[in-house]
């Protein structure tokens, strides 16, 4: 069974802070994924990393996968309270998507 | 493109009655799946569909749980009976299957509560 560990599970924060979250796995994955899920709302992509050692940015948000691809981190830059949700990571394998638990971040005016 | 659809948003049943909870995917996907998700758990994949026919469905926790896709623009997802530990918010999700990335569209979630 692949299993992809997150940490932090829980953050909060001030805003203009900077953040980083990390996720983890014994498996090696295709691809990998981060998704942000609001309150009341299903996940949603914000990026895909595939090559071992990406480093992909979206505006304030880095993201980095491990050489080994096994792993991945999200670092924020002056996070900002529009920032808050569950930070979701998910491996890619031939279809299956395998997701962490999240990390729940809050970021406070 | 509106989505992916799940109806009802919300459903509160009594245990041993039966809940069937519906999707309608992206037009043009070809995938579709149902995750679960609780805090406990987190979200877990319960089936996942490919043109329609049912490929992978080793997550669906038990007989009690069944799914169908009747067609590219429609499936259920039914519960009979339920039980309190079946409470959680189900989503359904889909994409267009190609080589490599498997990024997924989500709908907005069932949330059931079984009392």
């Amino acid at each position: 069974t692949q299993l992809l560990e997150q940490s932090p599970q829980f953050l909060s924060i001030q805003e203009g802070e900077n953040l980083t979250v990390y996720c983890n796995s014994s498996s090696v994955f295709s691809s990998l994924q981060w998704y942000r899920q609001e309150p009341g709302e299903g996940p949603v992509l914000l990026v895909t990393v595939v090559t071992g050692g990406e480093v992909k940015k979206l505006k304030r948000l880095t993201f980095q996968f491990g050489d080994a691809r096994k792993d991945s981190s999200l670092h924020i830059t002056a996070a900002q309270p529009g920032d808050t949700g569950l930070y979701l990571c998910a491996g890619g394998s031939n279809y299956k998507l395998t997701f962490g638990k999240g990390t729940l971040l809050t970021v406070n005016p | 493109d509106a989505g992916v659809i799940q109806s009802p948003r919300h459903e509160v049943t009594e245990m041993g009655q039966e809940v069937t909870l519906r999707c309608k995917p992206i037009s043009g996907h070809n995938s579709l799946f149902w995750y679960r998700q609780t805090m406990m758990r987190g979200l877990e994949l319960l089936i996942y569909f490919n043109n329609n026919v049912p490929i992978d469905d080793s997550g669906m926790p038990e007989d009690r749980f069944s799914a169908k896709m009747p067609n590219a623009s429609f499936s259920t997802l039914k519960i009979q009976p339920s039980e309190p530990r079946d409470s959680a918010v189900y989503f359904c999700a889909s994409n267009f299957r190609i080589q490599g990335g498997t990024e997924a569209f989500f709908g907005q979630g069932t949330r059931l509560t079984v009392v």
